[in-house]
């Protein structure tokens, strides 16, 4: 079974500055997708990035930045010129590229404190 | 933008009673989940809906739980009868169908969740 782990239970960044989210997963599929989720205090999880794992070149959007290495199974976020905004809990999470549309496996998440 | 809706927002019951979640999906959305998340915990997929039958449940989704698209908009879980450890957040999400043709996964759009305290 495939699962997602995120080592970093609480993070915390200054305004401005740049900051990694780390998470690894197990798989012994060779298609799959990967995403974050950003939770903010008001609970509704949205997307913030995507990387399916047949594209060898990091996904990106805007501030928000992935280091996908699939031979180490690892999937980083960076997040830079951080904001206020961005302070919120963040789940990595996993879906076989055969599996059900929405069976997404999640990690336990990092709490993100971004210190004015 | 669109947004998944989900009510109540928190729902405090006795044990063995039961309890419907409700959720109103984007519009044009025909994939429709239920995940939870337990205080401190992964959160879990729990079930997911396809025209009008379930396509796919986990272990958690035993026969306590159902869901039922009663009136083409609403999407509901309910559970028969609560227990403590069905205490969690339930999240309600829905998605567009997948296209082969198109890069990427489809992508879920989450509600803000359900909080459901069983006494």
């Amino acid at each position: 079974a495939q699962t997602v782990t995120q080592s970093q239970p609480e993070m915390s960044v200054q305004e401005a500055e740049t900051v990694t989210l780390s998470c690894t997963y197990d798989t012994s599929e060779s298609d799959y997708y990967l995403f974050w989720y950003k939770q903010p205090p008001s609970r509704q999880m949205i997307l913030v990035i995507r990387q399916e794992a047949y594209k060898q070149q990091n996904a990106t959007e805007n501030r928000f930045s992935v280091n996908f290495q699939k031979a180490a199974k690892s999937f980083s976020l960076k997040i830079s010129d951080s904001q206020l905004g961005d302070a919120a809990m963040y789940f990595c999470a996993y879906r076989s590229e055969g599996g059900s549309q929405g069976n997404l496996i999640f990690g336990k998440g990092t709490k993100l404190s971004v210190k004015p | 933008e669109p947004e998944v809706t989900q009510t109540p927002s928190h729902q405090v019951t006795q044990m063995g009673q039961e309890v419907i979640l409700r959720c109103v999906p984007i519009s044009n959305h025909l994939y429709f989940y239920w995940y939870r998340q337990i205080l401190g915990q992964k959160v879990e997929f729990l079930v997911s809906f396809y025209n009008n039958e379930i396509s796919e449940k986990s272990e958690i989704f035993d026969d306590q739980f159902s869901v039922e698209r009663p009136d083409g908009s609403n999407f509901t879980l309910k559970i028969r009868s609560t227990k403590l450890e069905d205490s969690a957040m339930y999240f309600c999400a829905s998605s567009e169908p997948r296209d082969r043709r198109l890069s990427g996964a489809n992508v879920l759009t989450f509600g803000a969740g359900s909080r459901l305290t069983v006494l």
